[in-house]
């Protein structure tokens, strides 16, 4: 049963334009969430996240929406550079008072390749 | 400050073999968490650890085991491995179990043959 996924396998998008990655979860009791970006060989890093009590979070050119009637959020990057090009996850963990043994565990999408071209 | 290293990088084993990848982080985090990417299954968490001497299974403990004697060290133990354990595992620490940075290992990639 997958919690998290992201429906595109893959996103081509060219330099300067939008890219937008999107996330579905299907477990209300998640009420944090974090977008991962992964390049080849590497291990993935933290970009941005956003709580339940926000719909909007925005770090430099990413930002993150968040629709919870939907239990859908998105990851915008404005403008797309070539050097964005990687593996993007999003991750959902728990509320830390939402009972049972989750202790901060995050459960990860399927992952989106975003290919910016030049 | 190395971060989280893991070795080796690669392996190559055969069915019924048994081995230790082993993680280690340098930042005093308490939380460390051992993952595996397959292809189209994101990364799915297999064992975590809240602090020495605690740990706790993910959604994919079968087949692993894991020990946290010290802060600095996760080893992650495949006891008998088979085909499906083929895959690319990622060690992960943090501060604490609700921070958001997660720092990961660059990967050991496996092949159970």
């Amino acid at each position: 049963d997958q919690q998290v996924k992201q429906n595109s396998p893959s996103l081509s998008v060219q330099e300067g334009r939008i890219s937008i990655l999107n996330c579905d979860y299907t477990n209300s009791m998640f009420d944090y969430f974090l977008w991962y970006k992964k390049y080849p060989a590497e291990g993935p890093t933290f970009l941005i996240s956003i709580s339940s009590i926000k719909d909007k979070n925005e770090d430099g050119r990413f930002t993150v929406f968040l629709n919870k009637s939907a239990k859908h959020l998105s990851l915008h990057i404005v403008p797309s550079q070539p050097g964005d090009s990687a593996v993007y996850f999003c991750a959902a963990r728990r509320h830390p008072n939402a009972g049972g043994t989750s202790y901060g565990k995050l459960t990860f999408g399927q992952g989106t390749i975003l290919t910016v071209h030049p | 400050n190395a971060g989280v290293t893991q070795t080796p990088k690669f392996q190559v084993l055969k069915t019924g073999q048994s081995m230790t990848l082993q993680c280690a982080q340098d930042m005093n985090h308490e939380y460390m968490s051992w993952y595996r990417q397959d292809p189209g299954m994101g990364l799915r968490l297999i064992h975590y650890s809240v602090g020495a001497g605690i740990t706790d299974q993910g959604e994919v403990p079968n087949g692993y085991n894991v020990s946290r004697s010290t802060t600095e060290d996760f080893p992650l133990r495949l006891l008998s491995a088979a085909p499906s354990q083929t895959s690319v595992y990622f060690c992960a620490s943090r501060p604490g179990a609700y921070t958001d940075t997660q720092y990961f290992g660059p990967g050991t990639r496996l092949t159970v043959l």
